[in-house]
This record gives structure tokens, C-alpha cells and sequence, in this order.
């Protein structure tokens, strides 16, 4: 099983509806983080967590908004959602315990606002 | 501002040497990643380098030179499923992850 999970894997939606992506992690990692992937770009940090009571807004927050539910879960919300908001979307986890704090990634959800 | 360079798209032969050139600017240095991606796929974790020198693992190589702002990331004997984007990141001084664009690299029989 993926250690690290993302619902849905794809979505189509129309301009101004409100979305909401699901990262579920059992890695038992303390952070995790919301990033957008455009071509021709470098991933963009959208928020961040370290612990379940931290929320930390990251480079491109505007437009978007998150809940950490629980230590294991993420989610990403797209309030009213645009066409510049069409990406692949992926969520990561680190644990700062670790010498290396390596990121792991989900495998991704590709979003198409229309 | 911080700025991380790497070539957009790399040709190679299978069985050949290629060597991924990154370049950063940032604000404070603490590590350097390189990460494989698969088109479509998530980032997979190569290599961190955090002192001067070479680390070896396997057919893959990373170098890293703080003065210069340089590291570069050497893949041996190729095989077609190193067909992928390679991405360099640096952890700056508040310890945020700054990533490059990635470099497509295309092997050929």
C-alpha cells in the first residue's frame, strides 16, 4: 500500500465551484505540505504543516486554503475555483526527526478547472 | 531574489554518461536534493548532498560545491528508464525547499 495517498487522482470542474484534495499519509511523519506543478516550472509551495496546530502559508497561497484533520491527513481546498488554477497538484510529507528530512510524495492529482 | 538553474532538456545514449548541471542562488544553504520524476509521477528521492564532494549510490552521483553555488548529478550506464525529469532543490536558511524546473532528460538507443 502507497504510504502516502491522494483523492481524487483527477478532476475536471468548472470555474467557481469550491474543491476540496485529500492527502491521507501512514508514514507517521509530523510535516506535510501542498505543491502545485506547472510545466516548464519548479514545484510552487502552496501551504505547509508541522504538526497538527501549525499551518504555514507557502509561495502561492492565494486562492487556496487547507485543513490538517489529523496528524495523517491534509487537505487542500480551492475556494472558488479559476483556470490558472489547472495543475498537477501533489501533496508531501517529511519527518523532522530524520538526519536527511527527505520529502515523499503522493502520486499526484491533476486538476482541469474549465 | 532565490533562483535555481538546471537545463531544460538533456539528449543522451543508452549506456553512455550524462552529467545534470544546477545552479542556485539562495538565501542561506543548508543541503542540496535531487530527486527523479517520472512523467506523470511523483518525485522519487536520488540524493542530498549538505558537504563539498562526491556521494556515490550506485550508477548515480552527486557533487556539490557551496563556494560556488554548483552541484551537478551524474548518471552512468545509462538505460532507457532513466528516461525522466531530474529536479534539483536547496533547503535555504529558514529551511524551506527551493526547487528548480527540472531537467527532461531524453535517452536514445
Amino acid at each position: 500500500d502507497a504510504d502516502v495517498t491522494q483523492t481524487p487522482r483527477n478532476r475536471i470542474t468548472k470555474t467557481g465551484k469550491r474543491i476540496m484534495l485529500e492527502c491521507s499519509q501512514t508514514k507517521g511523519h509530523d510535516r506535510m505540505y501542498w505543491y502545485r506543478q506547472d510545466p516548464g516550472l519548479g514545484l510552487r509551495l502552496i501551504y505547509y504543516s508541522f504538526d497538527v496546530k501549525d499551518i504555514n502559508k507557502g509561495e502561492i497561497s492565494d486562492g487556496y486554503s487547507v485543513s490538517r484533520q489529523a496528524q495523517a491527513k491534509f487537505s487542500l481546498s480551492l475556494e472558488s475555483a479559476i483556470p490558472n488554477q489547472t495543475a498537477l497538484y501533489f501533496c508531501a510529507t517529511s519527518d523532522f526527526g530524520q538526519e536527511v528530512e527527505t520529502q515523499y510524495f503522493g502520486p499526484g492529482t491533476r486538476l482541469l478547472v474549465l | 531574489g532565490q533562483n535555481i538553474d538546471q537545463p531544460t532538456e538533456m539528449t543522451a545514449t543508452e549506456g553512455a554518461i550524462v552529467q545534470i548541471n544546477c545552479t542556485y542562488q539562495t538565501s542561506g544553504f543548508n543541503g542540496l536534493f535531487w530527486y527523479q520524476q517520472h512523467a506523470g509521477e511523483a518525485p522519487t528521492f536520488l540524493s542530498y548532498n549538505v558537504l563539498d564532494g562526491l556521494e556515490e549510490k550506485g550508477r548515480f552521483s552527486s557533487f556539490l560545491s557551496r563556494s560556488k553555488g554548483y552541484s551537478y548529478l551524474l548518471l552512468k550506464e545509462l538505460q532507457m528508464k532513466d528516461s525522466a525529469s531530474y529536479l534539483c532543490a536547496v533547503t535555504d536558511s529558514n529551511y524551506q525547499l527551493i526547487w528548480g524546473a527540472g531537467t527532461k532528460l531524453i535517452i536514445k538507443p
